[in-house]
């Protein structure tokens, strides 16, 4: 069974610019959350989607924003990047059990923001 | 607002030699408490669920226990293959999975 598949892996993009990263979930599964890890703030929520729906956000500002394709492929945005947007963004998915918290975690895409 | 906070955030321990790792939480309507670990360049690994207070989960030589404030999880003759950043993660009833910071644990041979 094929994992989580992220992409890019790495990317480098300067301030002002915006970005797009894909994510592929586990074949079945509907879910798909996305998170941003950084040395300093560790793992924080962005927004989760289940069946094209944004069913849940974390306290990020408008920036920061997404979609569900009905294949449940996501796709997450920034645009107007900043230095402190750079991190290592990483997609779960899962079945979409409310009260799961197993999910399965990509590898991650790594923005870099010169 | 919900909070997991671990301790300690490094752990350097000898093989063979037993430890517990410490995630503290304040989750509003605590719907389960979650362990992971990840290897570095990798995403986290899902390891464990807990529920509710009093409950254990077991996985070689870790297992999980969980109170009404506190989760611990105990490495038990730990092997140079268990080193790895150890997070601990609540979801409430807000429904959001609310991470800490992890533990980055060391298992010298």
């Amino acid at each position: 069974k094929a994992g989580v598949t992220q992409t890019p892996r790495y990317l480098i993009k300067t301030r002002g610019q915006q970005v797009t990263l894909s994510c592929s979930p586990i074949s079945g599964h509907r879910s798909v959350s996305w998170y941003q890890q950084t040395p300093g703030q560790g793992l924080q929520f962005l927004f989760e989607y289940f069946s094209e729906t944004q069913r849940n956000k974390g306290n990020f500002p408008g920036r920061f924003s997404g979609r569900q394709f009905s294949n449940s492929r996501s796709e997450m945005n920034v645009s107007t990047l900043e230095l402190g947007d750079s991190a290592l963004y990483l997609c779960a998915s899962d079945t979409g059990t409310v009260n799961t918290g197993e999910l399965f975690f990509g590898e991650g895409s790594r923005l870099t923001v010169l | 607002e919900d909070q997991v906070t671990q301790s300690p955030e490094a752990l350097r321990l000898q093989e063979g030699e037993s430890s517990s790792l410490n995630c503290s939480y304040t989750v509003s309507g605590l719907r389960g408490l979650f362990w992971y670990r990840q290897d570095p360049g990798k995403g986290p690994e899902f390891l464990f669920t807990l529920y509710s207070a009093g409950e254990e989960k077991e996985k070689e030589r870790l297992k999980a226990t969980l109170t009404k404030k506190e989760s611990f999880l105990h490495i038990t003759a730990p092997k140079p293959e268990d080193s790895a950043t150890y997070l601990c993660a609540g979801k409430g009833g807000a429904q959001k999975l609310v991470f800490g910071q992890g533990t980055r644990l060391t298992i010298n041979p």
